[in-house]
């Protein structure tokens, strides 16, 4: 069964720290990954898109990798700020039909104290 | 951001009413979609549209209705509406011939059904 798993639910951490939000997956065959980002009353917003050659990708303080052998995933956020407080979901794409199906996780929930 | 915009924000309505729920995007994008968002849960497909004239049911069973009769605009309609219907719906469009491509969301709209 084709799943997407994030861990932690949720995460409380002070400004300036970094934290890392894991996502694993069991999709297959892989297409891409991709990170949003949503804040509360608002809708996702895309942070990086992984395809299956790509090991890291860097938005800012935001820097997602990839392993696609253990099929894991991982969103590094730097020097935390208050605006960083939101879900964090992880989306994984298949190549199982000519348009390709998303699979979501349930978010990783960041609150960012001062 | 992303050009995508939902009305109405909040609805508060009782048992049986119809509604409607509007989605527009000036993208010119050709993919839209209707998702259905709970507290803590991943995101569920209830509908998509490839284009004008054209759409299909997501995922998850649902007694809602779409119609896409202009590129821009992708309505969703409860003829109607009952308790468990309350939820966040997210309105989404997307391009390219390629599958999958990133999702622009709108900001939800929360509907609260008593």
């Amino acid at each position: 069964k084709n799943q997407v798993e994030q861990s932690p639910q949720s995460l409380i951490i002070l400004e300036g720290k970094n934290c890392t939000l894991q996502c694993n997956y069991t999709v297959s065959p892989f297409s891409n990954l991709r990170w949003y980002k949503q804040d509360t009353g608002r809708g996702p917003v895309s942070l990086t898109i992984m395809t299956f050659s790509e090991n890291t990708k860097s938005n800012g303080r935001y820097t997602a990798t990839l392993d696609a052998d253990t099929k894991q995933s991982s969103l590094h956020i730097t020097a935390s700020q208050l605006s960083d407080s939101a879900s964090y979901i992880c989306v994984v794409s298949d190549r199982g039909s000519t348009l390709g199906r998303l699979y979501f996780g349930r978010g990783t929930q960041l609150t960012v104290w001062p | 951001e992303a050009d995508i915009y939902q009305t109405p924000r909040y609805l508060v309505i009782g048992t049986g009413k119809k509604i409607t729920l509007e989605c527009s995007q000036t993208m010119g994008h050709d993919k839209m979609y209707w998702y259905q968002q709970d507290p803590g849960m991943e995101l569920h497909l209830i509908h998509y549209s490839y284009g004008v004239n054209s759409t299909e049911k997501g995922d998850l069973s649902s007694e809602s209705t779409v119609s896409r009769i202009r590129t821009e605009h992708f309505p969703l309609t409860l003829e109607s509406a009952r308790p468990s219907h309350t939820s966040q719906y997210l309105c989404a469009s997307s391009e390219g011939r390629d599958s999958p491509s990133t999702l622009h969301f709108g900001n939800g709209t929360r509907l609260t059904v008593t």
